[in-house]
């Protein structure tokens, strides 16, 4: 089965620290693309970052950046100086192609709250 | 404004009676899905279109109907609902299904089957 697993339900960093969310996935398939994105109370669903399976190169988007490995299957995602606007639900998620109906698999989230 | 609306925001209903999500996106993505989200689970695929006329089962079809007549829309039809289907609804689109598209999400249906 095709699964992601994050492993930490709740996490908190106080504000301007820097906090790692951690994300374990599986997938039989070679091509891919992984994500993370954002649920804030709002429950819009907000696109943090992405990284392609192919490359090597860890993704940034300013304060965020991901760790990925891919023999480990890790695509963990830190934020550093944390602020209030970051708490939120975060989800890792990855997609793979049409063959397997080009689903979004996601973990189950991880509630991030920022302490002042 | 690029968006996917989905409406009702919010909906109680009973047992049994046949209810519709709408989904519309105005960006011409050819990919459109629709996702339940439950505490613990993360969001799960119910179902999803290619592109106009070709629909197929996600993860959890059960107790749901789609249909994609025109490009822009999506409807969710929940025939005979039941309490298990009490959940946060997503539609979500992109501009193809290959797999480095990010889905655009519409801001969720919150339903409530009673």
């Amino acid at each position: 089965a095709q699964t992601v697993t994050q492993s930490q339900p709740e996490m908190s960093v106080q504000e301007a620290e820097t906090v790692t969310l951690s994300c374990t996935y599986d997938t039989s398939e070679s091509d891919y693309y992984l994500f993370w994105y954002k649920q804030p109370p709002s429950r819009q669903m907000i696109l943090v970052i992405r990284q392609e399976a192919y490359k090597q190169q860890n993704a940034t988007e300013n304060r965020f950046s991901v760790n990925f490995q891919k023999a480990a299957k890790s695509f963990s995602l830190k934020i550093s100086d944390s602020q209030l606007g970051d708490a939120a639900m975060y989800f890792c998620a990855y997609r793979v192609g049409e063959t397997s109906g080009s689903r979004l698999t996601f973990g189950e989230g991880t509630q991030l709250t920022v302490n002042p | 404004e690029a968006q996917v609306t989905q409406n009702p925001r919010y909906l109680i209903t009973v047992t049994g009676k046949k209810l519709t999500v709408t989904c519309s996106q105005n960006m011409n993505h050819e990919y459109m899905s629709w996702y339940r989200q439950d505490p613990g689970l993360g969001l799960r695929q119910i179902y999803y279109s290619m592109n106009v006329e070709v629909t197929d089962k996600g993860d959890v079809p059960e107790g749901y109907k789609v249909s994609r007549k025109e490009k822009r829309n999506f409807p969710l039809i929940l025939e005979s609902p039941s309490p298990n289907q009490t959940s946060l609804y997503f539609c979500a689109s992109s501009p193809s299904g290959f797999y480095n598209s990010p889905l655009h999400f519409g801001n969720g249906t919150r339903l409530t089957v009673t």
